[in-house]
Protein backbone atom coordinates (compact mmCIF):
# COMPACT_ATOMS: atom_id res chain seq x y z
CA UNK A 1 0.00 0.00 0.00
CA UNK A 2 0.84 3.64 -0.38
CA UNK A 3 3.48 4.93 2.17
CA UNK A 4 3.06 8.31 4.23
CA UNK A 5 6.02 9.87 5.37
CA UNK A 6 5.84 12.90 7.53
CA UNK A 7 8.75 15.85 9.30
CA UNK A 8 10.01 16.82 11.27
CA UNK A 9 8.34 14.23 13.80
CA UNK A 10 8.31 16.65 16.63
CA UNK A 11 9.13 20.58 16.46
CA UNK A 12 9.23 22.78 19.24
CA UNK A 13 8.71 26.74 18.73
CA UNK A 14 7.85 30.03 20.42
CA UNK A 15 4.77 31.86 19.88
CA UNK A 16 4.96 34.16 16.85
CA UNK A 17 7.47 31.58 14.87
CA UNK A 18 6.64 29.94 12.12
CA UNK A 19 6.87 26.43 10.92
CA UNK A 20 7.02 24.19 7.70
CA UNK A 21 5.37 20.30 8.06
CA UNK A 22 6.13 18.17 5.45
CA UNK A 23 4.28 14.95 3.99
CA UNK A 24 5.86 12.79 1.51
CA UNK A 25 3.78 10.25 -0.11
CA UNK A 26 4.62 7.36 -2.67
CA UNK A 27 2.02 7.23 -5.16
CA UNK A 28 -0.15 9.03 -6.93
CA UNK A 29 -3.38 10.22 -4.92
CA UNK A 30 -7.17 11.18 -5.75
CA UNK A 31 -7.46 13.12 -2.15
CA UNK A 32 -5.08 14.75 0.14
CA UNK A 33 -6.31 16.03 3.67
CA UNK A 34 -4.53 17.81 6.05
CA UNK A 35 -5.89 17.42 9.84
CA UNK A 36 -5.26 18.93 13.35
CA UNK A 37 -5.12 16.65 16.08
CA UNK A 38 -6.49 18.86 19.33
CA UNK A 39 -5.09 17.50 22.64
CA UNK A 40 -8.85 16.95 23.08
CA UNK A 41 -8.39 14.10 20.47
CA UNK A 42 -10.32 15.93 17.94
CA UNK A 43 -9.33 15.91 14.44
CA UNK A 44 -9.87 19.33 12.64
CA UNK A 45 -10.24 19.38 9.02
CA UNK A 46 -7.39 22.13 7.98
CA UNK A 47 -7.26 21.32 4.38
CA UNK A 48 -8.67 19.45 1.10
CA UNK A 49 -5.65 19.63 -1.16
CA UNK A 50 -5.03 17.11 -3.71
CA UNK A 51 -3.23 19.52 -5.97
CA UNK A 52 -2.35 23.28 -5.44
CA UNK A 53 -2.03 25.67 -3.00
CA UNK A 54 -4.55 27.18 -0.64
CA UNK A 55 -4.70 29.67 2.28
CA UNK A 56 -7.02 29.83 5.23
CA UNK A 57 -5.54 33.06 7.72
CA UNK A 58 -2.54 32.12 9.25
CA UNK A 59 -2.55 28.20 7.81
CA UNK A 60 -1.66 27.64 4.11
CA UNK A 61 -0.64 24.26 2.15
CA UNK A 62 0.28 23.40 -1.07
CA UNK A 63 0.35 20.00 -2.34
CA UNK A 64 3.01 19.42 -6.14
CA UNK A 65 1.00 16.40 -7.36
CA UNK A 66 3.69 15.24 -9.52
CA UNK A 67 6.85 15.17 -7.34
CA UNK A 68 4.79 13.67 -4.30
CA UNK A 69 4.48 15.97 -1.44
CA UNK A 70 2.43 18.51 0.22
CA UNK A 71 3.54 21.51 2.89
CA UNK A 72 1.52 23.19 5.48
CA UNK A 73 2.71 26.59 6.71
CA UNK A 74 1.80 28.13 9.68
CA UNK A 75 2.93 31.30 10.38
CA UNK A 76 2.86 33.18 13.68
CA UNK A 77 2.41 30.48 15.70
CA UNK A 78 0.05 30.50 18.70
CA UNK A 79 -0.56 28.30 21.84
CA UNK A 80 -3.12 26.82 20.01
CA UNK A 81 -1.75 25.67 17.11
CA UNK A 82 -0.17 23.10 19.64
CA UNK A 83 -1.12 19.39 18.89
CA UNK A 84 -0.36 16.77 16.50
CA UNK A 85 -0.77 17.68 12.66
CA UNK A 86 -1.71 14.70 10.14
CA UNK A 87 -1.15 14.04 6.45
CA UNK A 88 -3.58 11.57 4.79
CA UNK A 89 -3.79 10.57 1.68
CA UNK A 90 -6.13 8.17 -0.40
CA UNK A 91 -5.03 6.37 -3.18
CA UNK A 92 -6.31 6.63 -7.25
CA UNK A 93 -9.05 4.35 -7.24
CA UNK A 94 -9.31 3.50 -3.31
CA UNK A 95 -10.80 4.28 -0.43
CA UNK A 96 -10.28 5.38 2.92
CA UNK A 97 -7.43 7.13 4.27
CA UNK A 98 -3.98 6.31 4.51
CA UNK A 99 -2.60 8.75 7.74
CA UNK A 100 1.03 9.77 8.32
CA UNK A 101 2.79 9.36 11.50
CA UNK A 102 2.14 12.71 12.44
CA UNK A 103 3.70 16.45 12.94
CA UNK A 104 3.72 16.82 17.27
CA UNK A 105 3.66 20.56 17.86
CA UNK A 106 4.46 22.37 20.69
CA UNK A 107 4.50 26.33 20.48
CA UNK A 108 5.81 27.40 23.80
CA UNK A 109 4.32 30.91 25.03
CA UNK B 1 -25.64 21.29 10.64
CA UNK B 2 -24.30 18.80 12.97
CA UNK B 3 -21.37 17.28 12.05
CA UNK B 4 -20.41 13.02 12.79
CA UNK B 5 -21.93 12.12 15.77
CA UNK B 6 -20.59 9.11 17.76
CA UNK B 7 -21.72 7.83 20.88
CA UNK B 8 -20.69 6.42 23.25
CA UNK B 9 -17.80 9.01 23.87
CA UNK B 10 -16.02 7.01 26.46
CA UNK B 11 -16.21 3.29 27.24
CA UNK B 12 -15.06 0.74 30.03
CA UNK B 13 -15.61 -2.66 29.66
CA UNK B 14 -14.25 -5.91 30.62
CA UNK B 15 -12.96 -8.17 28.77
CA UNK B 16 -15.15 -10.63 27.11
CA UNK B 17 -18.00 -8.49 27.02
CA UNK B 18 -19.39 -6.78 23.94
CA UNK B 19 -19.22 -3.43 22.80
CA UNK B 20 -21.39 -1.48 20.25
CA UNK B 21 -20.05 1.60 18.86
CA UNK B 22 -22.72 3.81 17.01
CA UNK B 23 -22.26 6.62 14.55
CA UNK B 24 -24.28 9.16 12.69
CA UNK B 25 -22.81 10.44 9.92
CA UNK B 26 -23.57 14.09 7.79
CA UNK B 27 -27.15 14.21 6.46
CA UNK B 28 -26.30 13.90 2.85
CA UNK B 29 -22.98 11.88 2.67
CA UNK B 30 -22.98 8.59 1.38
CA UNK B 31 -19.57 7.33 2.43
CA UNK B 32 -19.16 5.85 5.73
CA UNK B 33 -15.79 4.99 7.83
CA UNK B 34 -14.55 3.56 10.64
CA UNK B 35 -11.04 4.30 11.76
CA UNK B 36 -8.52 2.94 15.04
CA UNK B 37 -6.00 4.88 16.65
CA UNK B 38 -3.57 3.92 18.90
CA UNK B 39 -0.59 4.95 20.06
CA UNK B 40 1.57 1.53 18.42
CA UNK B 41 -0.25 1.53 14.98
CA UNK B 42 -1.68 4.91 14.89
CA UNK B 43 -4.84 5.81 12.53
CA UNK B 44 -5.79 3.01 10.40
CA UNK B 45 -8.54 2.08 8.76
CA UNK B 46 -11.19 -0.89 9.42
CA UNK B 47 -13.73 -0.46 7.11
CA UNK B 48 -15.76 1.63 4.64
CA UNK B 49 -19.29 1.74 3.44
CA UNK B 50 -20.53 3.61 -0.42
CA UNK B 51 -24.49 4.35 -0.10
CA UNK B 52 -24.89 1.40 3.14
CA UNK B 53 -23.07 -1.19 1.27
CA UNK B 54 -19.73 -2.61 3.21
CA UNK B 55 -17.35 -2.29 0.37
CA UNK B 56 -13.81 -2.55 1.74
CA UNK B 57 -13.71 -5.19 5.47
CA UNK B 58 -9.86 -5.87 4.99
CA UNK B 59 -8.85 -3.77 7.88
CA UNK B 60 -10.52 -5.23 10.05
CA UNK B 61 -8.45 -6.86 12.53
CA UNK B 62 -10.25 -10.16 13.23
CA UNK B 63 -13.55 -11.93 13.27
CA UNK B 64 -14.19 -10.67 16.94
CA UNK B 65 -14.96 -7.27 14.76
CA UNK B 66 -18.08 -6.62 12.81
CA UNK B 67 -19.93 -3.75 11.46
CA UNK B 68 -23.10 -2.67 9.42
CA UNK B 69 -24.92 0.74 7.92
CA UNK B 70 -28.83 -0.82 8.04
CA UNK B 71 -29.55 3.04 6.51
CA UNK B 72 -28.45 5.81 5.54
CA UNK B 73 -28.16 7.72 9.59
CA UNK B 74 -26.69 5.00 11.22
CA UNK B 75 -23.79 2.90 11.54
CA UNK B 76 -22.14 0.70 14.26
CA UNK B 77 -18.89 -1.43 15.11
CA UNK B 78 -19.05 -3.97 17.78
CA UNK B 79 -16.66 -5.98 19.25
CA UNK B 80 -17.82 -9.55 20.56
CA UNK B 81 -15.86 -10.39 22.73
CA UNK B 82 -13.46 -7.12 23.83
CA UNK B 83 -10.03 -7.99 24.40
CA UNK B 84 -7.47 -5.85 26.38
CA UNK B 85 -5.55 -4.98 22.98
CA UNK B 86 -8.60 -3.37 21.37
CA UNK B 87 -8.58 -0.39 23.73
CA UNK B 88 -8.06 2.44 21.29
CA UNK B 89 -9.98 6.12 20.09
CA UNK B 90 -12.60 4.53 17.20
CA UNK B 91 -13.70 7.52 14.81
CA UNK B 92 -16.08 7.68 12.48
CA UNK B 93 -15.72 9.39 9.46
CA UNK B 94 -18.49 10.69 6.53
CA UNK B 95 -17.68 11.70 2.67
CA UNK B 96 -20.36 13.15 0.40
CA UNK B 97 -19.01 10.55 -2.33
CA UNK B 98 -16.50 7.41 -1.96
CA UNK B 99 -14.03 9.63 -4.57
CA UNK B 100 -12.08 12.09 -4.61
CA UNK B 101 -14.12 13.82 -0.97
CA UNK B 102 -13.46 15.22 1.88
CA UNK B 103 -13.83 13.23 5.03
CA UNK B 104 -15.47 14.28 8.23
CA UNK B 105 -14.74 12.84 11.61
CA UNK B 106 -16.02 12.44 13.96
CA UNK B 107 -15.21 12.56 18.07
CA UNK B 108 -14.65 9.37 18.37
CA UNK B 109 -15.36 6.64 21.07
CA UNK B 110 -12.49 6.21 23.83
CA UNK B 111 -12.54 2.24 24.44
CA UNK B 112 -10.86 1.18 27.26
CA UNK B 113 -10.98 -2.74 28.25
CA UNK B 114 -9.82 -4.07 30.97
Amino acid sequence: GIQVEQSPPDLILQEGANSTLRCNFSDSVNNLQWFHQNPWGQLINLFYIPSGTKQNGRLSATTVATERYSLLYISSSQTTDSGVYFCAVEEGGADGLTFGKGTHLIIQP
Amino acid sequence: DAGVIQSPRHEVTEMGQEVTLRCKPISGHNSLFWYRQTMMRGLELLIYFNNNVPIDDSGMPEDRFSAKMPNASFSTLKIQPSEPRDSAVYFCASSRTSLTSEQYFGPGTRLTVT
